[in-house]
Order: structure tokens, then C-alpha cells, then sequence
């Protein structure tokens, strides 16, 4: 079965500082990847995801991911964080196959100072 | 977009006793629900995932009998937690899918068991 492991458990920004939080997957064959957030008092919701293609993944609020397969790595960026970008962010590869059942990483709590 | 609405979003109660906890989706058929727990400081686990009429089917590890899932309509899902102790204590999150779509979560239930 596929894992992710995420590094950076808590990240400190503030305002305007640019973003990358760290992903990495073990090999199962076919690489599914996505990453979700979780805002304070809010349920968790899909960013972004990768199933194939461009390596160069865009998702919502300005964030992306960039699949390198070589680094078994698919971290998130973002170019300039918001306060309101404070949230938990959760790395996720499918449970089995091209599932949408995500298996989660531990989490990344990230908190932006205005 | 599609929302999936869970109940209670906290529950504290005595050790033995047994609480239930619903999920719905609102504005959509939930042809597969989902059942995470989260331990602080840990991943998202999966610990069911129930289509429409059948029964769950529970994740290695994952009591059966303890954790009952029911999801007898497309659009609502019950997690039972059964006599339930303090290590049941925990966060208790939901996901509902229609078919190939993506999955949209709950906000979670925070579970203590005095």
C-alpha cells in the first residue's frame, strides 16, 4: 500500500513570505497525489491533485504542487501566503489504485502571522 | 458545491455508554460514505467505507462490533461507537462521494469519553 510522510509538522510564516511544505510518497505503482486543507473550525477540502499530466499541479487560492518522481516528492507551494492561508494541510495518496479514498499524512499545521 | 453535514461536532459522555454519530449529505446522493479517525497529533485513518444498502467494510484493526456503521439511504451514514471507553476518545470525521467524484468531508465530531 501507498504512504505519504509530511516533514514539516508546524510552519511559522508571516505575511507575504513564500510557502513550501513537504510531501513524500512511497512507490505503489501508480502515483495518485493530493493535498487537502483544513481551515480552523471547517472541514477538510480538496487543494489540489495529481493524476497524471503536467507534473505542474494548480489548485485553489493560488497554491500548486509539482509532482518529481525522481524525489518521490509532491510539495505544495504557494508564492505569497495570506493570513487566511492559516490552516492544517494534509498530504494523501489513495488507499488502493486510482481510488478517491485518500490515505492522509500526519499534517501540517501552518500559521501566518499578519 | 456539494456539503456534507455531520452531528454532533462534540460529545462528551460517560465510559459505557454508546453514541451515535450522523452523516449527511445535503445537496447530494452519497453513494459511498467514509469514516476517519484522527488521534492528536496523527494521521487521518480510515476506518469504514459503506455503500448505499450494504454493509461496511471496516479497515484492518478496526472493530467491527464496536464501531457500528449503518448507511441505510444515499444520503445519510451513522457511526455507532458502542460502550464506549476513554481510548474511544478521539475525532471522528466523515466523507461522502457520488459515484467517481471526489470525496467532501464533514467537519468532524470531537468524541471525549469521561
Amino acid at each position: 500500500a501507498q504512504s505519504v510522510s509530511q516533514h514539516n509538522h508546524h510552519v511559522i510564516l508571516s505575511e507575504a513570505a513564500s510557502l513550501e511544505l513537504g510531501c513524500n510518497y512511497s512507490y505503489g505503482g501508480t502515483v495518485n497525489l493530493f493535498w487537502y486543507v483544513q481551515y480552523p473550525g471547517q472541514h477538510l477540502q480538496l487543494l489540489l491533485k495529481y493524476f497524471s499530466g503536467d507534473p505542474l499541479v494548480k489548485g485553489i487560492k493560488g497554491f500548486e504542487a509539482e509532482f518529481i518522481k525522481s524525489k518521490f516528492s509532491f510539495n505544495l507551494r504557494k508564492p505569497s501566503v495570506q493570513w487566511s492561508d492559516t490552516a492544517e494541510y494534509f498530504c494523501a495518496v489513495p488507499a488502493s489504485g486510482g481510488s478517491y479514498i485518500p490515505t492522509f499524512g500526519r499534517g501540517t499545521s501552518l500559521i501566518v502571522h499578519p | 458545491g456539494a456539503v456534507v453535514s455531520q452531528h454532533p461536532s462534540r460529545v462528551i459522555c460517560k465510559s459505557g455508554t454508546s453514541v451515535k454519530i450522523e452523516c449527511r449529505s445535503l445537496d447530494f446522493q452519497a453513494t459511498t460514505m467514509f469514516w476517519y479517525r484522527q488521534f492528536p497529533k496523527q494521521s487521518l485513518m480510515l476506518m469504514a467505507t459503506s455503500n448505499e444498502g450494504s454493509k461496511a467494510t471496516y479497515e484492518q484493526g478496526v472493530e467491527k462490533d464496536k464501531f457500528l456503521i449503518n448507511h441505510a439511504s444515499l444520503t445519510l451514514s451513522t457511526l455507532t461507537v458502542t460502550s464506549a471507553h476513554p481510548e474511544d476518545s478521539s475525532f471522528y470525521i466523515c466523507s461522502a462521494k457520488d459515484g467517481n467524484q471526489p470525496q467532501h468531508f464533514g467537519d468532524g465530531t470531537r468524541l471525549s469519553i469521561l
